[in-house]
């Protein structure tokens, strides 16, 4: 089943304390891109790669880093996490940048990330 | 910067009713205007699109509007059913993906 996979689903860590939401996906999509979901701000991009080892910033990087050894994954990783990254993230990928009329985003299910 | 203007933030329509949801945007460089639909737990996924050359696209139940000079399009949901409940969310596209800020659906039985 095609598809595109984070881990952990939910996650609760405290203020600076490293961590990594992970994102595979088995589409052979080029691209991927992070997502994060606040109510009333909608989806705002964090971060996005073309390619393998491709990467640029999005609308909201402050805080986020990102890498792109393989083509299959993109993690999401979060150096010191602080309360207002408090949020809903989703991953998504699609054959191509962006989300061309033949090449929709595929999303995963999202990681409900809580800093305290 | 705000590209995608979505209202409302949450609706509520009672079954067999028609769900309105509208969106404004500003870029004029967006070359196609996606929606999609988002379940509880789950991620978007597309549900229909619309290129700025055509005023209507109909799939089903689901159609879009587009007014290229008012530079607004909109959702319309016939024939509301409780299974439509969900967030959605209107985005233009010129080689990046801008999403408005979602609607919150609520079909009554």
């Amino acid at each position: 089943e095609a598809q595109v996979t984070q881990n952990p689903r939910y996650l609760i860590t405290v203020t600076g304390k490293k961590l990594t939401v992970t994102c595979s996906q088995n589409m052979n999509h080029e691209y991927m891109s992070w997502y994060r979901q606040d109510p009333g701000l909608g989806l705002r991009q964090i971060y996005y790669s073309m390619n393998v080892e491709v990467t640029d910033k999005g609308d909201v990087p402050e805080g986020y880093k990102v890498s792109r050894k393989e083509k299959r994954n993109f993690p999401l990783i979060l150096e010191s996490p602080s309360p207002n990254q408090t949020s809903l993230y989703f991953c998504a990928s699609s054959l191509a940048l962006g989300s061309s009329y033949n090449s929709p985003l595929h999303f995963g299910n999202g990681t409900r990330l809580t800093v305290t | 910067q705000q590209q995608v203007k979505q209202s409302p933030q949450s609706l509520i329509v009672q079954k067999g009713g028609i769900s309105i949801i509208n969106c404004a945007y500003e870029n004029t460089a967006f070359d196609y205007f996606p929606w999609y639909q988002q379940f509880p737990g789950k991620g978007p996924a597309l549900l229909i699109a619309i290129r700025p050359d055509v005023s209507e696209k109909k799939e089903g139940r689901f159609t879009i509007s587009f007014n290229k000079s008012a530079k607004q399009f909109s959702l319309h949901i016939m024939d509301s059913q409780p299974g439509d409940s969900a967030t959605y969310f209107c985005a233009g596209e010129s080689g990046k993906l801008i999403f408005g800020q979602g609607t919150e659906l609520s079909v009554k039985p």
